[in-house]
């Protein structure tokens, strides 16, 4: 049974490139999170999508950022014009019920660096 | 949204038990106890979480106070590979479906 799967595992992109980042659930899990972790900083919540619908995005710098969950294929989260703060590691989450409800299996993250 | 105070870090000597403490004083009713670990260079892994009874899975148990204000993390034997970050996370029943993940204790395993 596959796990979350994120790639690319690194990603390196020059300031005012864009960033997409994918995120595979696990089968049958219809809820997607994104979740970012700066250099020595805990994780911090980004977005909360269900099949094709945003539920939570409250976390999500009101710029450049986008996130997608599409009824077919996988998660995309977009950071367009990426600035050397983007820096980070992105983990995505799955779970087959709504968070309150089902513990979060996560994936090992895409690390991105802005050069 | 109720916060945890966890230790920094913490030292286990291998094969012995660990217990990692995590106060949440301003628990309300409907707050679950949840417990992840992120292992270095991976994504934070679920443990365990509980309400009020005292829960048991085969990764660990978690012991609750009967006022709900601690909780305890059991990790019967410690091995090498649970040498990890281990956060004690509050997450409402009935609001946000977001995990507020602290900066948790740092679990050290000796060999």
């Amino acid at each position: 049974n596959a796990g979350v799967m994120q790639n690319p595992r690194h990603l390196v992109r020059r300031r005012g490139q864009e960033a997409r980042l994918r995120c595979s659930p696990m089968k049958g899990h219809s809820h997607v999170y994104w979740y970012r972790q700066l250099p020595e900083e805990g994780l911090k919540f980004m977005v909360y999508l269900q099949k094709e619908n945003i539920i939570d995005e409250s976390g999500m710098p009101k710029e450049r950022f986008s996130a997608e969950f599409p009824k077919e294929g996988p998660s995309i989260l977009r950071i367009q014009q990426v600035v050397r703060g983007d820096s980070a590691a992105y983990f995505c989450a799955s779970s087959p019920r709504d968070s309150r409800r089902s513990p979060l299996h996560f994936g090992n993250g895409t690390r991105l660096t802005v050069t | 949204d109720a916060k945890t105070t966890q230790p920094n870090s913490m030292e286990s000597n291998e094969e012995e038990p660990v217990h990692l403490p995590c106060n949440h004083s301003t628990i309300s009713g409907t707050d679950y106890i949840h417990w992840y670990r992120q292992l270095p260079s991976q994504g934070p892994e679920y443990v365990i979480h509980g309400l009020t009874s005292n829960v048991n899975n085969r990764m660990a148990s978690l012991a609750i106070a009967e006022d709900r204000k601690s909780s305890t993390l059991i990790l019967h034997r410690a091995t090498l590979r649970d040498a990890a970050v281990y956060y004690c996370i509050l997450l409402s029943g009935a609001g946000s479906y977001q995990l507020t993940f602290g900066k948790g204790t740092k679990l050290s395993v000796i060999p």
